[in-house]
């Protein structure tokens, strides 16, 4: 019983390298999203999808790209990561139009951009 | 769009009770919702209370929901040590949107 698996769990990028944040949930679960959590800043919504083939912007959306070819997986890419882009990020998913059941995330991924 | 606000800290000594506020700017949130993240671990749902509802219970936890001034509380009695942790308060009417967190600190 997997969940929401997120991969890695601790990166380091140097400025202007890019890479791809892993997520993927074994739950069926038409609702994915991301998320990045700074000190003070709670989590904020990057991009989010409500089904295969359909995302979003969240509200902090610059610098980071998704696709959703599968309903199982949620990449995030950071095309050219900045030192502002170090956070911890965390994927969650959920069912649509059943917003009495709870969104399940990841363990969060910690990126340090130097 | 929406935006949830929290008071970013609260301590409070074992044994007392704990309330933890939140505000939010969308009339049409049709679901309000409490999570708890422990250190270097993701958020788990703790409770949810729907829009037209004005109060749950749920053992030691109590939600209030105040629609007219868009205003959510967490009431955690009895509280423990073990609840250390930070709360977040989140509202959907379709995204889900974060507060900043408030971090409870239960002394002994």
């Amino acid at each position: 019983n997997a969940g929401v698996t997120q991969t890695p769990k601790f990166q380091v990028l140097k400025t202007g390298q890019s890479m791809t944040l892993q997520c993927a949930q074994d739950m069926n679960h038409e609702y994915m999203s991301w998320y990045r959590q700074d000190p003070g800043m709670g989590l904020r919504l990057i991009h989010y999808s409500v089904g295969a083939g359909i995302t979003d912007q969240g509200e902090v959306p610059n610098g980071y790209n998704v696709s959703r070819s599968t309903t199982e997986d949620f990449p995030l890419r950071l095309l050219s990561a900045a030192p502002s882009q170090t956070s911890v990020y965390f994927c969650a998913s959920s069912y649509v139009g059943r917003m009495d059941t709870e969104a399940f995330f990841g363990q969060g991924t910690r990126l340090t951009v130097v | 769009g929406e935006d949830v606000e929290q008071s970013l800290f609260l301590s409070v000594r074992e044994g007392d009770s704990s309330v933890i506020n939140c505000t939010y700017t969308d009339s049409s949130s049709t679901y309000l919702y409490w999570y708890k993240q422990e250190p270097g671990a993701g958020l788990q749902l703790l409770t949810y209370i729907f829009s037209n509802m004005d109060m749950k219970q749920d053992q030691r936890l109590t939600v209030l929901l105040n629609k007219k001034d868009k205003h959510l509380s967490l009431r955690i009695a009895d509280t423990q040590t073990g609840d250390s942790a930070i709360y977040f308060c989140a509202a959907t009417g379709g995204k889900l949107i974060f507060g900043q967190g408030t971090e409870l600190s239960v002394k002994p």
